[in-house]
């Protein structure tokens, strides 16, 4: 079973960037292909992928987003990085760090599609001055 | 991009009732690549299904999921307490893209 766990300020002033880290814990091996993965939700509303970085350490972004966003991962893989830059209060939201299986196999079949399967417990993330 | 959207907004039913919850995308998408989540206030999403219709590990049987090309559909055989939440469809496309739902609130009537 795998662990997330967010941290980094909980403000961040306009024009600023934002910077937070996904801690990794547990057995982090699957099948397939691994992504991590940064989502958010902004206040009330629902989910939004941000971008993700795989074991062998490719970044794909969210094309809303490109830009602005970098995601990185150390060379341990137990951390991963989120930097959002020029944020402004449109960027107040929880943002959660997930694991993406791809490719994924059980006893019965194999998988081509992804989902996310394993989550942080969020951090919020307030944009003010 | 394919959107994905969520119908009913709300849904408001009682306990021991069957819920449908609809997800439609705007082009046809490999069943393989459609998701739901469940999210209770505060909490972070919990992955109910994949694939379309494989339940996750430790997922009741009263969650099952079904569809094709552009329809899909999240059926709760009988509602307990524990289920009224928001629930997500995602899709994964190709080059590594994701895209959500926006959601649709299972509330108690």
């Amino acid at each position: 079973q795998v662990q997330l766990l967010e941290s980094g300020p909980g403000l961040v002033k306009p024009s600023e960037t934002l910077s937070l880290t996904c801690t990794v814990s547990g057995d982090a091996v699957s099948s397939g292909e691994t992504y991590w993965t940064w989502i958010r939700q902004s206040p009330g509303k629902g989910l939004e992928w941000m971008g993700s970085i795989s074991d062998d350490g490719y970044a794909y972004y969210s094309p809303s987003l490109k830009g602005r966003i970098a995601i990185s991962m150390d060379t341990s893989k137990r951390h991963f990085s989120l930097s959002l830059r020029s944020v402004s209060a449109a960027d107040t939201a929880v943002y959660y760090c997930a694991r993406g299986l791809q490719g994924f196999c059980n006893t019965i079949s194999c998988y081509t599609g992804s989902w996310f399967d394993s989550w942080g417990q969020g951090a919020l993330v307030t944009v003010s001055s | 991009e394919i959107v994905l959207t969520q119908s009913p907004g709300t849904l408001s039913l009682s306990p021991g009732e069957r819920a449908t919850l609809s997800c439609r995308a705007s082009q046809s998408i490999s069943s393989s690549y459609l998701v739901w989540y469940q999210q209770k206030p505060g909490q972070a999403p919990r992955l109910l299904i994949y694939a379309a219709s494989s339940r996750a590990a430790g997922i009741p049987d009263r969650f099952s999921g079904s569809g094709s090309g552009t329809d899909f559909t999240l059926t709760i055989s009988r509602l307990e307490p524990e289920d009224f939440a928001v629930y997500y469809c995602q899709q994964y496309g190709s080059s590594v893209l994701y895209t959500f739902g926006q959601g649709t609130k299972l509330e108690i009537k």
